[in-house]
């Protein structure tokens, strides 16, 4: 059964630091990969998608890599903002593309 | 374009009354997902629709719950006889499904958070 870990749960940084989030998966047979970002009372918006067959995809300031060989995933945002808090998910699908959530880091950028 | 849509946004009933939830995909997406978020247990798969495939009902959590996709585009979640448990926000995500051996984006929809009193 795919267990998927998020480490840490939460992080407060000073405005303008690099960061990077960690996701872990237990079945390395995974299609692919995505990340998403929740604003508190509100749904879920897409950052970044990786396909299996994929190493890195990047989008403005975020850069999300996955390794499958050590099943992991991570999300490296450069010059955090203060509008970069909120929670981080990170999700893995299978064949039928439903996908299986990790806990979330919930990260606090403090001007 | 539109994005996903989910109506109501809000729904508190009592225990025991029947709930239906409203979730109105991206035009085109063949898939569509149910999931549920709630404090104890983070977010978690419910159902999937894929084209005219049968539905994959593995997450459903109790016989109480079920949903139908009609035309291949609206989708209702039914819970039935409602318990305090079930309180938590149902979210729908829709994408364009599986093709050439990759598993395309889902976007997800704003939720509906449900309240069992």
């Amino acid at each position: 059964k795919q267990e998927v870990t998020q480490i840490p749960a939460a992080l407060s940084v000073p405005e303008g630091e690099n960061l990077v989030l960690n996701c872990s998966f237990t079945d390395s047979a995974i299609y692919n990969l995505q990340w998403f970002r929740q604003d508190p009372g509100k749904g879920l918006t897409s950052l970044l998608l990786i396909q299996s067959s994929q190493r890195e995809q990047t989008s403005g300031r975020l850069n999300a890599s996955l390794d499958k060989s050590s099943g992991r995933s991570t999300l490296y945002i450069a010059a955090s903002q203060p509008g970069d808090s909120a929670t981080y998910l990170c999700a893995f699908s299978g064949n039928t593309g439903k996908l299986i959530f990790g806990q979330g880091t919930t990260l606090q950028v403090k001007p | 374009g539109a994005g996903v849509s989910q109506s109501p946004s809000n729904k508190v009933t009592e225990k025991g009354k029947d709930v239906e939830l409203r979730c109105d995909p991206i035009s085109g997406h063949t898939a569509l997902y149910w999931y549920r978020q709630s404090l104890g247990q983070g977010l978690e798969f419910l159902i999937y629709f894929q084209g005219n495939s049968a539905p994959d009902k593995s997450g459903l959590p109790s016989d109480r719950f079920s949903a139908e996709r009609t035309g291949g585009s609206v989708s209702t979640l039914t819970i039935q006889r409602t318990q305090q448990e079930d309180s938590a926000v149902y979210l729908c995500a829709s994408s364009l499904g599986v093709g050439g051996g990759f598993i395309n984006e889902q976007f997800f929809g704003p939720g509906t958070r449900l309240t069992v009193l």
